[in-house]
């Protein structure tokens, strides 16, 4: 099975600060590299798939890089509605597998 | 727009069985894969299983194979998991979700509000 390690595991960050997430898969997977934002009591909400290609509608501040077995999200200039858990997800083969989640909490 | 509905959460006894539901709606039902995937109380995503487009293929995650049985009804526009042997480490809030498709099989680009599973004595 691949797995998905991020961090940190929690970061504590002020409104309009730049924030980077980082998630190391256990072997290569190209870019089969999804992240995801959920927040307390919600469904997850899918933000970038293949490791860099922005979904429709999320905001420009977010984006993704990486290949291979390391990847990273950042967010530009963090917003009162970042504040969320973020988890990164392999699709490079079965048992598709998750990162252990980073929660973003307001300093 | 795209739309996933969970239904059939319980609380249920150990051993016993539950079946939960996904209706699907805003897209081509029988042209995307369709995974499962649970979370339980205060702790990450965990994928279940997927189906394929056509309901031919289907995988299991390790915890829940043997036990765990995943359909679609393209009639219902609805897929199907049929849970066995419940154990109380199956709590947990589950999610149904849309495959990505083409290069991005085996992500997930919607995901149902999501229906709570409750395994207890």
């Amino acid at each position: 099975d691949i797995r998905m390690t991020q961090s940190p595991s929690s970061l504590s960050a002020s409104v309009g600060d730049r924030v980077t997430i980082t998630c190391r898969a256990s072997q290569g997977i190209s870019t089969f590299l999804a992240w995801f934002q959920q927040k307390p009591g919600r469904a997850p909400k899918s933000l970038i798939s293949a490791a860099s290609s922005l979904q429709s509608g999320v905001p420009s501040r977010f984006s993704g890089s990486g290949s291979g077995t390391d990847f990273t999200l950042t967010i530009s200039s963090l917003q009162p509605e970042d504040f969320a858990t973020y988890y990164c997800q392999q699709y490079n083969n079965y048992p598709l597998t998750f990162g252990g989640g980073t929660k973003v909490e307001i300093k | 727009q795209v739309q996933l509905v969970e239904s059939g959460g319980a609380v249920v006894q150990p051993g016993r069985s539950l079946r939960l539901s996904c209706a699907a709606s805003g897209f081509i039902f029988g042209r995307y894969a369709v995974h499962w995937v649970r979370q339980a109380p205060g702790k990450g995503l965990e994928w279940v299983a997927t189906v394929s487009y056509d309901g031919r293929n289907k995988n299991y995650g390790d915890s829940v194979k043997g036990r765990f049985t995943i359909s679609r009804d393209k009639s219902k526009n609805t897929v199907y998991l049929e849970m066995n042997s419940l154990r109380e480490d199956d709590t947990a809030v589950y999610f149904c979700a849309k495959d990505g498709g083409g290069y991005n099989f085996g992500s997930f680009d919607y995901w149902g509000q999501g229906t709570l599973v409750t395994v207890s004595s």
